[in-house]
């Protein structure tokens, strides 16, 4: 338990669907982020918000619309989506998203939404 | 961000030490380095990380080369649990505006035998 939940765990949609996946941190972070992980590549990085405001966005296309109302929430919604974006989708959150933190700003994960695109 | 270079895979035995490469050549004086493991079904989690000193916790220890150029990580005693993806990250701090951002590589996957 990393105190970095997500919801679902494991989510089937069409590709003319909309569907929002959520991630909740329990740490009093205030940088939420958000990777993607597919089949045999590495974590690719998609988002970055530090202190509710988006930091980074990593060329990532806009049928994921993020979300974070709050410091202690993360929103991915989607529409539209494509059967390459099956993924397993990872949420974390550390202190700090700032470099000058990142001697001991590590990242709790979430264990991920599982996410099949038909 | 400086490029990290690990071995695809390893394996080991239970109770025997494990020792996990990591080159990093095009390191920079401001750069930790961090290590993270992805256990199966799960996100990844931290290990440990430094800078230029050798340092140990509860999880492992890190070694690193007196040029920076290198580091290992060291489990003392394995167990079936260590059995993971083990990445090798390095992380600047130059910078008000760059973001303490981790980028994955492949990892080295760990295969821990009975």
């Amino acid at each position: 338990e990393t105190g970095v939940t997500q919801t679902p765990r494991h989510l089937v949609m069409g590709m003319t669907n909309k569907k929002s996946l959520k991630c909740e941190q329990h740490l009093g972070h205030n940088a939420m982020y958000w990777y993607k992980q597919s089949a045999k590549k590495p974590l690719e990085l998609m988002f970055v918000y530090n202190f509710k405001e988006q930091t980074e966005n990593n060329s990532v296309p806009s049928r994921f619309s993020p979300e974070c109302p709050n410091s202690s929430h993360l929103f991915l919604h989607l529409h539209t989506l494509q059967p390459e974006d099956s993924a397993l989708y990872l949420c974390a959150s550390s202190r700090s998203a700032l470099a000058g933190f990142s001697s001991y700003n590590e990242q709790f994960f979430g264990p991920g939404t599982r996410l099949t695109v038909l | 961000d400086a490029k990290t270079t690990q071995p695809n895979s390893m394996e080991s035995n239970e109770e025997e030490p494990v020792h996990l490469p990591c080159n990093h050549s095009t390191i920079s004086g401001t750069d930790y380095i961090h290590w993270y493991r992805q256990l199966p079904s799960q996100g990844p989690e931290y290990v440990i990380h430094g800078l230029t000193s050798n340092v140990n916790n509860r999880m492992a220890s890190l070694a690193i080369a007196e040029d920076r150029k290198s580091s290992t990580l060291i489990l003392h005693r394995a167990t079936l649990r260590d059995a993971a993806v083990y990445y090798c990250i390095l992380r600047g701090t130059a910078g008000g505006t760059s973001y303490g951002k981790l980028t994955f590589g492949q990892g080295t996957i760990l295969t821990v035998h009975p």
